[in-house]
């Protein structure tokens, strides 16, 4: 079981905006950046978002994050079917003094 | 541009260590406020944090609670490289081991192309 709480599943249409949550504590979210990977099968993992809001050069605007407390979120906009992947929250530890995965979100584009 | 290659078996039997090397193109284990990790993904666990070491004069380390006293993270400065050394390995190690580039606090974003490791007999 993680630290950092994700639901396990979420879906939508194409089109479609869709979300999904991330719950931590003060011991990582509620003090320290969240970041959100996609995880494609058969591919690495990639940087979505940085420092709970940013996106990395060719990420596209549809991709937001946003934080509030010790909990984060991941909108995703316009839904393609490209976008059918896992998604994971991540933070640092302050009392774990490590990094922590949250469990991953699956997205299905119905 | 920051690229990551792994290498390394992808069996190893029961009890005995795993040893995976990812080679460093494009920057330097030395980098300031760069980060080097292992991570590992499997269907029952997702992705995991392993460990990280970074490295200014001297090299620091960090470790995941479930995975001290049982593994290393060696950077190696003469061939701007790091490995990753875990011991006494059983099935539930099973699983696709990545090396991270994590460039500190812009996130993990450069990663190795992966090595999948299954732990058997």
């Amino acid at each position: 079981q993680s630290v950092l709480t994700q639901p396990p599943s979420a879906s939508g249409t194409p089109g479609q905006r869709v979300t999904m949550s991330c719950s931590g504590s003060t011991s990582n979210i509620g003090n320290n950046y969240v970041y959100w990977y996609q995880h494609l099968p058969g591919m690495a993992p990639k940087l979505l978002i940085y420092k709970n809001d940013q996106r990395p050069s060719g990420v596209p605007d549809r991709f937001s994050g946003s934080k509030s407390g010790t909990s984060a979120s991941l909108a995703i906009n316009g839904l393609r079917s490209e976008d059918e992947a896992d998604y994971y929250c991540a933070s640092w530890d302050g009392s774990l003094m490590g990094e922590l995965f949250g469990g991953g979100t699956k997205l299905t584009v119905l | 541009q920051v690229q990551l290659q792994q290498s390394g078996p992808g069996l190893v039997k029961p009890s005995q260590t795993l040893s995976l090397t990812c080679a460093i193109s494009g920057d330097t284990v030395l980098s300031n406020n760069v980060a080097w990790n292992w991570v590992r993904q499997s269907p029952s666990r997702g992705l995991e944090w392993l460990g990280r070491t970074h490295c200014k004069s001297d090299c620091y380390y960090d470790f995941a609670v479930s995975m001290k006293s049982r593994i290393t993270i060696n950077p190696d400065t003469s061939k701007n490289q790091f490995s990753l050394h875990r011991k006494s390995v059983t099935p539930e190690d099973t699983a696709v081991y990545y090396c991270v580039r994590n460039d500190i606090p812009y996130g993990m974003d450069v990663w190795g192309q992966g090595t999948t490791v299954t732990v058997s007999s």
